[in-house]
């Protein structure tokens, strides 16, 4: 069975705070995703990877960034967290050309 | 722009109905996820087409590609049923692209 990991499945942070999510997955996938999810808007793409050090953005990077240094593992940075970014955060992976994505647990993450 | 919409947005239903969850999108896609998503959970795929239909217990996917239309069927709904169901596209690369989702409540 695929695992996608997320490093906590809550966390409380106050404005300012520099935030660290943590992503693994233990499949070999090449795609690895970090989504946010609000309600009324559903998920949103923010950042993705396709290969170890890269990413792209998605649709809304702004105030995110992101590191992936090993296949395995794929970082959410908040640089400086806002009370706009309190919200759910899923992480997702899959293999390269297969249209198929697994999730993780998420992590709802309260800015305040 | 590629758009996926889903209706209806709540649905609530007693124990033993059956359900149909609507997904409709706007161009052409490589395949399409139909995802749940328990209170408090994360999400789990519950089907991948790309053509067709699937049947996996009481629930049942179908897929019409000239109407760019998919349904979600529970036949037989359970309390444990109740959940938010997402339908995702790929538009033709390997982003999704979600619907806002479908709260199912099933009443005992």
């Amino acid at each position: 069975d695929v695992k996608v990991t997320q490093s906590s499945r809550y966390l409380v942070k106050r404005t300012g705070e520099k935030v660290f999510l943590e992503c693994v997955q233990d499949m070999d996938h090449e795609n690895m995703f970090w989504y946010r999810q609000d309600p009324g808007l559903g998920l949103r793409l923010i950042y993705f990877s396709y290969d170890v050090k890269m990413k792209e953005k998605g649709d809304i990077p702004e105030g995110y960034s992101v590191s992936r240094e090993k296949k395995e593992r794929f970082s959410l940075i908040l640089e400086s967290a806002s009370t706009n970014q309190t919200s759910m955060y899923l992480c997702a992976s899959g293999r390269s050309e297969i249209y198929e994505q697994y999730f993780g647990p998420g992590t709802r993450l309260t800015v305040t | 722009k590629n758009e996926v919409e889903q209706s209806p947005q709540n649905l609530t239903a007693q124990e033993g109905e059956f359900i149909t969850i609507n997904c409709s999108y706007s161009v052409g896609i490589s395949a399409l996820h139909w995802l749940q998503q328990h209170p408090g959970g994360g999400i789990v795929s519950l089907f991948m087409l790309s053509s067709g239909k699937k049947k996996h217990g009481r629930l049942i996917a179908t897929i019409n590609i000239q109407e760019k239309h998919s349904s979600l069927h529970i036949t037989a709904s359970h309390p444990r049923d109740s959940a938010v169901y997402i339908c995702a596209v790929f538009f033709g690369n390997e982003k999704l692209t979600f619907g806002t989702g479908t709260r199912l409540t099933i009443i005992p």
